[in-house]
């Protein structure tokens, strides 16, 4: 099956400072997805990309789907302490459309 | 808002004991999907509906079964459970199985056997 390959595993970072985290495929994609999810709860929607070379901001957040369409980053600028949680990456295509999930970036912001 | 519910939110089985994860959702989505996450894997997609009456086969479907009997629920049954199930169940769903409609999910139910 397609695999996504998530990195970084985890990021210890200081409050105030930028994060980049970033997907890849050896599949192509019709859709990159960015979720977050908090302890005890399920993946919320961060940001959805359906072109490639898409730019799309939410806030301090900003993702672009690659232009190979088989991979794609998400940005988090000036990192606050609610920021914590652990972030998916996902593709969305294939055969039967059906979502593919990254492993994960557990996030961490001291303060 | 209710959205995406999912009951129960925990459950402790014995070894070849069957059971029913229950989802319902309110939004009126045709497309519904149960995933399981395990840690370091993400989430991976177990079976899925793009609408009543219609399932089919994700990643990992076995030792499950689906049905889709209206467009509200979309329970998960395991025939007789086995340690390697125990996980964390996600039932999450969106207005089509379009690549443009993003899914939504629920808080999860977290399933352990012993």
């Amino acid at each position: 099956g397609q695999q996504l390959n998530q990195s970084p595993q985890s990021m210890f970072i200081q409050e105030g400072e930028d994060v980049s985290m970033n997907c890849t495929s050896s599949s192509i994609f019709n859709t990159w997805l960015w979720y977050k999810q908090d302890p005890g709860e399920g993946p919320v929607l961060l940001i959805a990309l359906y072109k490639a070379g898409e730019l799309t901001s939410n806030g301090r957040l900003t993702a672009q789907f690659g232009i190979t369409r088989k991979d794609s980053f998400l940005n988090i600028s000036a990192s606050i302490p609610s920021d914590v949680g652990i972030y998916f990456c996902a593709g969305q295509g294939g055969a039967h459309n059906d979502m593919r999930f990254g492993a994960g970036t557990r996030l961490t912001v001291k303060p | 808002n209710a959205g995406v519910t999912q009951t129960p939110k925990f459950q402790v089985l014995k070894t070849g004991q069957s059971m029913t994860l229950q989802c319902a959702q309110d939004m009126n989505h045709e497309y519904m999907s149960w995933y399981r996450q395990d840690p370091g894997m993400g989430l991976r997609l177990i079976h899925y509906s793009v609408g009543a009456g219609i399932t089919d086969q994700g990643e990992v479907p076995n030792g499950y079964n689906v049905s889709r009997s209206t467009t509200e629920d979309f329970p998960l049954r395991l025939l007789s459970a086995a340690p390697s199930q125990t996980s964390v169940y996600f039932c999450a769903s969106s207005r089509t199985g379009l690549s443009n409609q993003p899914q939504h999910f629920g808080d999860g139910t977290r399933l352990s056997i012993l």
